[in-house]
């Protein structure tokens, strides 16, 4: 099974710097997505940025960036300039791509997540 | 383009009933999954949905099930209420299994 593990309760962050997010996870497999979710207090679950396994390119996504280290398993999400909207729950995901039967079999693994606040 | 819809948003149930929630996916997502969050337990995987069959099930009891409807819409039930059922219970559906996945407001289910 895998696990996927967030080693920070809480983060906070002063508007315009920087901070970063640490993931790590534990797998078997080798073929699989890492996704960063961001869950603000209207408890929407929002898609930040995702990584293919495959891939040795560090996604981004505008402000957004990830440092995927596949080898120690590490999965980690830079928020630059941060803005007070960034306040949130952010949780990282894993996704087994199971082998193609024809159908799904997908599920994702969540980690218990990180509360950000950005100061203003 | 809509998004992920789910009704409805907040409920409140006594133990021993039972109650069924509805997920409506985004135009053309065919795969549909659950997710149970509890402060507790945090997200926990339910089931997912492909093409009206349940593809995988998370480590639920048979309280939990669910449908999905040939316009891919979905329903979750939960029998037999119990207080420790109340939750955030979140859909998300993906264009196709290999795809993100998007997920709804959620809703609230409270047990008293």
């Amino acid at each position: 099974a895998q696990t996927v593990t967030q080693s920070q309760p809480e983060m906070s962050v002063q508007e315009a710097e920087t901070v970063t997010l640490s993931c790590t996870y534990d797998t078997s497999e080798n073929n699989y997505y890492l996704f960063w979710y961001k869950q603000p207090p209207s408890r929407q679950m929002i898609l930040v940025i995702r990584q293919e396994a495959y891939k040795q390119q560090n996604a981004t996504e505008n402000r957004f960036s990830v440092n995927f280290q596949k080898a120690a398993k590490s999965f980690s999400l830079k928020i630059s300039d941060s803005q007070l909207g960034d306040t949130a729950m952010y949780f990282c995901a894993f996704m087994k791509l199971w082998p193609d039967s024809g159908g799904s079999n997908y599920k994702l693994t969540f980690g218990k997540g990180t509360l950000l606040t950005v100061n203003p | 383009k809509a998004g992920v819809t789910q009704t409805p948003r907040y409920l409140i149930k006594t133990r021993g009933q039972q109650v069924t929630l509805s997920c409506s996916p985004i135009s053309g997502h065919r795969s549909v999954s659950w997710y149970q969050q509890t402060p507790g337990q945090g997200l926990q995987f339910l089931f997912e949905y492909f093409s009206e069959t349940q593809r995988n099930k998370g480590n639920f009891p048979g309280r939990f099930s669910g449908r999905q409807f040939s316009n891919s819409r979905s329903e979750m039930n939960v029998s037999t209420l119990e207080l420790g059922d109340s939750a955030l219970y979140l859909c998300a559906s993906s264009l196709s299994p290999n795809q993100p996945q998007h997920f709804g407001d959620g809703t609230r289910l409270s047990i008293l």
